[in-house]
């Protein structure tokens, strides 16, 4: 079946802008993540959803960073005023439940963002 | 929380030379433990995992054993190949309370011809 999808594949935009990060995640994961890799800093977890539970927002960097799921199934990662320090790649994760508790995750494409 | 900790690279490599990437974890309880890989231009994939101690995760000729008395999860492979080239994370994930994958800073591989 179809993975997990991100879109745009690429992201240009000026300092100060806001921009969404979309993703799908594989269809009944049940969870779906967040992480940012950049260069020097690997792979950082920013947020987590589960179903209609609170997200886990613990990673997310600032205040500036925030993210959505709606109907359980598409989630939007939005950086307001976007900063130089912002220029990464946006990966989307999703894992399904099972009676062990979580599996693997599957990783989209990623976004990658320039702030000029 | 958990830490992951691999070895650095880069790693250089001739075509059929055996691979070792070490990795240990530190982490409360037992967590999954896994390897993704990254090829050149492409997203994370997973490779291999293992849920329990002594458990081996296998595919594509890579192993790696979950050893708990060691905490470690060092990937291997007998015979590396020019298409193995790529960076290999190794990554934790405790499933009790915190679901994010702590993941190890990468290890690129390079194998020559």
């Amino acid at each position: 079946g179809a993975g997990v999808s991100q879109s745009p594949s690429n992201k240009v935009t000026e300092k100060g802008k806001d921009v969404e990060l979309r993703c799908d995640p594989i269809s009944g994961h049940t969870a779906l993540y967040w992480y940012r890799q950049s260069l020097g800093q690997g792979l950082e977890f920013l947020i987590y959803f589960q179903g209609n539970s609170a997200p886990d927002k613990s990673g997310l960097p600032s205040d500036r960073f925030s993210a959505e799921r709606t109907g359980g199934s598409v989630s939007t990662l939005t950086i307001q005023r976007t900063q130089q320090e912002d220029s990464a790649v946006y990966l989307c994760a999703s894992s399904a439940r099972g009676w062990q508790g979580f599996g693997a995750q599957y990783f989209g494409p990623g976004t990658r963002l320039l702030v000029l | 929380g958990n830490s992951v900790t691999q070895m650095e690279g880069p790693v250089t490599l001739s075509e059929e030379a055996f691979l070792t990437i070490n990795c240990t974890y530190t982490a409360t309880g037992y967590p999954s433990l896994f390897w993704y890989v990254q090829y050149p231009g492409e997203g994370l994939q997973l490779l291999l995992k293992a849920t329990k101690a002594d458990d081996k995760g296998s595919n594509k000729g890579f192993e790696a054993t979950y050893r708990k008395e060691t905490t470690s999860f060092h990937l291997e492979k007998g015979s590396v190949q020019v298409s193995d080239s790529a960076v290999y994370f190794c990554a934790a994930y405790s499933g009790a309370g915190s679901y994010q994958l702590t993941f190890g800073k990468g290890t690129k591989l390079s194998v020559i011809p």
